[in-house]
């Protein structure tokens, strides 16, 4: 069975300090994507990972993805508050443009 | 003004009847999806479709219906025979073909069931 799988599915840190969301995934793909979705809004592409050893880095966001190991990591660094959301994973099945979509991890950065 | 428009932004159906959200685009993408989130939740596909006059069912199609008659829109209807509707619903599209894949979103239409 094809799987995403975030964790921690739910984390509340103080601002200035890094964290790590982890996105696990079970089939081959080169290509993973990471949204964020503020409350009660819709979902924002942040980045796109299309090989393996691909980074990207936006601000205080760093992705990274590892094909070997199947896992996307989602780098948050000295936190902020503006940070606060849910964040999603999704992969590419295959290349036929379905995704299959992480839980979400839902961060709180307290001030 | 480029982008994915969807309306409404809320509505509210009565036990029984069949309601229509919309789901526009002038990004003149090919692809376009339809999901469903309901709250605390991941997002679970409805229907998605690739061209013009054709379209297939997601994981969760049962109780829904679209059609594709035109590239830039693409309406999901929610019928009676959907038990449990009340969710947040949104469209995506992305573009076809090499280095294309990113999915982008409408607003999205918050359905409640009276």
């Amino acid at each position: 069975e094809l799987k995403v799988e975030q964790n921690p599915l739910f984390l509340s840190m103080q601002e200035g300090k890094n964290y790590t969301i982890y996105c696990n995934y079970s089939t081959t793909s080169d290509r993973l994507y990471w949204y964020r979705q503020d409350p009660g809004k819709s979902l924002e592409s942040l980045f796109v990972l299309l090989s393996n050893g691909a980074v990207k880095q936006e601000g205080r966001l760093m992705a990274s993805l590892d094909t070997k190991a199947r896992l996307s990591t989602l780098h948050i660094t000295a936190a902020v508050h503006d940070l606060s959301a849910t964040y999603f994973c999704a992969l590419d099945m295959d290349s036929n443009y379905q995704l299959i979509w992480g839980a979400g991890t839902k961060l709180i950065i307290k001030p | 003004d480029g982008g994915i428009t969807q309306s409404p932004k809320y509505l509210f159906r009565k036990e029984g009847q069949n309601v229509t959200l919309s789901c526009e685009q002038n990004l003149n993408h090919d692809a376009m999806y339809w999901y469903r989130q309901d709250p605390g939740q991941g997002l679970r596909l409805i229907y998605y479709s690739q061209i013009v006059n054709d379209f297939q069912k997601g994981d969760i199609a049962e109780g829904y219906s679209v059609s594709r008659e035109k590239k830039e829109s693409f309406p999901l209807t929610v019928t009676s025979a959907q038990k449990n509707p009340t969710a947040f619903y949104l469209c995506a599209t992305t573009n076809l073909g090499i280095g294309a894949g990113t999915q982008y979103f409408g607003p999205g239409t918050r359905l409640t069931v009276l």
